[in-house]
């Protein structure tokens, strides 16, 4: 497909557990971007990454939050030791490039439950 | 501090009426801002931007407009479809600093087009 893809789409763990989301960006987009949207809130930002440069982590809540990206493309966000106020909605972006006025394109998600 | 900020939660229009929905920010380092839509169990789709060189922006049915020295915009919808029904957030990225290549999300208006 030509969109943002993220897997799963839902992920239902015991708080505690590490999990791990995975994003495919546009094929040729450099800059990509992770959000959440908790219960009733806006879309919170937590990283994002442009092409080879360190990724700016401003927006991660806490240290059990990480995020890498391979080869340029896909991402992995990682939250290690899970908790309830954890669960929300992750939120993928990829753009041409940061900045220069370019479009984010959102995935659909993957919904976490931390139980 | 909620840098943008969409004050109506949701709004409700007959089909083929006009929808006009709101936003404000408050960081003036912003300068590109966006205006995205969102079904239930999607991701955000981009719907139309605008540079704050510019004052307006048309795309078929979907305008928007910048009010710089007010700090505000809005996206009107002429004429509306009750397709249109979805969340649409407002969001902004700056050309510097701390709001550089993210986006900061308003906290969404529901629009409800009645047929």
């Amino acid at each position: 497909g030509a969109g943002v893809s993220q897997s799963p789409s839902n992920k239902v763990t015991e708080k505690g557990k590490d999990v791990e989301l995975r994003c495919d960006p546009i094929s040729g987009h450099t800059a990509l971007y992770w959000y959440r949207q908790s219960l009733g809130q806006g879309l919170e930002f937590l990283i994002y990454f442009q092409g080879n440069s360190a990724p700016d982590k401003s927006g991660l809540p806490s240290d059990r939050f990480s995020a890498e990206r391979t080869g340029g493309s896909v991402s992995t966000l990682t939250i290690q030791r899970t908790q309830q106020e954890d669960s929300a909605v992750y939120l993928c972006a990829s753009s041409r490039r940061t900045g220069g006025n370019q479009p984010q394109h959102f995935g659909d998600g993957t919904r976490l439950s931390i139980l | 501090d909620q840098q943008v900020k969409q004050n109506s939660p949701s709004l409700s229009v007959q089909e083929g009426r006009i929808s006009i929905l709101n936003c404000d920010y408050t960081n003036s380092m912003f300068d590109y801002f966006l205006w995205y839509k969102k079904y239930p169990a999607e991701g955000p789709t981009f719907l139309i931007s605008i540079s704050s060189i510019k004052d307006k922006n048309e795309d078929g049915r979907f305008t928007v407009f910048l009010n710089k020295s007010a700090k505000h915009l809005s996206l009107h919808i002429v004429p509306s479809q009750p397709g249109d029904s979805a969340v649409y957030f407002c969001a902004a990225s700056g050309a510097g600093g701390t709001s550089y290549g993210k986006l900061t999300f308003g906290q969404g208006t529901i629009l409800t087009v009645h047929p």
